[in-house]
């Protein structure tokens, strides 16, 4: 069974530019979620997605970081505009049914 | 909303010894708590995970036990190998939202040879 992806794996970027983030989930799985991980944390949750509904948005900064899931398999994050406190990982995971999550490989922002 | 802690911070144990992280949560209708080892610079992995209709759970080197009405949860790793450095997480998940959890801020375990 494959993972979850996510792409890019790196980006650099300068602050004020945008950034965008993608992720495929494991098939089938009806859960998606965005998390941001700074140096040093634990994961702390952006977005959860139901299909491709909103969950929980309560934790994603709206006036700079939108995110969406269309069709209710692939997910997009953007970042407009970047500033230097959004250097971190950006983690997807997925989930099926249960409570279990299953992480991809993460894109490792750096904002100059 | 839940809040979850975690200690220590950083652990160091020699090699074949055992070692234990704490975590406590707030929220009293939590029941789920996944542990979660990620090695660095790479994805978070769950290594075990315990619901609240049992105190204790194990799987060969590593057990989880839990005490609802304390509201703590522990990792324990029994014979420590160098493999098992990395960074551990626990989480909850709050009631409110059965399949979100909330991480801690994570313990770096080093094991010493």
């Amino acid at each position: 069974e494959a993972g979850v992806a996510q792409s890019p794996r790196y980006k650099i970027i300068e602050k004020r530019q945008s950034v965008a983030f993608w992720c495929n989930p494991i098939s089938g799985h009806a859960t998606l979620y965005w998390y941001q991980q700074i140096l040093g944390q634990g994961p702390k949750l952006l977005i959860q997605f139901q299909n491709n509904g909103v969950v929980d948005d309560s934790q994603l900064p709206k006036d700079r970081f939108s995110a969406e899931r269309l069709k209710g398999v692939d997910s997009t994050l953007k970042i407009q505009p970047a500033k230097l406190e959004d250097s971190a990982v950006y983690l997807c995971a997925s989930s099926q049914n249960t409570d279990t999550q299953y992480f991809g490989p993460g894109t490792r922002l750096t904002v100059l | 909303g839940e809040n979850v802690e975690q200690h220590p911070s950083t652990l160091s144990v020699q090699e074949g010894d055992s070692a234990v992280i704490k975590c406590t949560y707030s929220d009293s209708a939590s029941n789920y708590f996944p542990w979660y080892k990620q090695e660095l610079g790479k994805r978070p992995q769950l290594i075990i995970d315990i619901r609240s209709n049992v105190g204790e759970k194990k799987d060969q080197r590593i057990a989880v036990t839990l005490n609802k009405t304390a509201k703590h949860f522990s990792l324990h790793i029994t014979e420590t190998q160098p493999e098992d450095s990395a960074v551990y997480f626990c989480a909850a998940n709050p009631y409110s939202s059965a399949s979100k959890i909330i991480f801690g801020s994570g313990t770096r375990l080093s094991i010493r040879p």
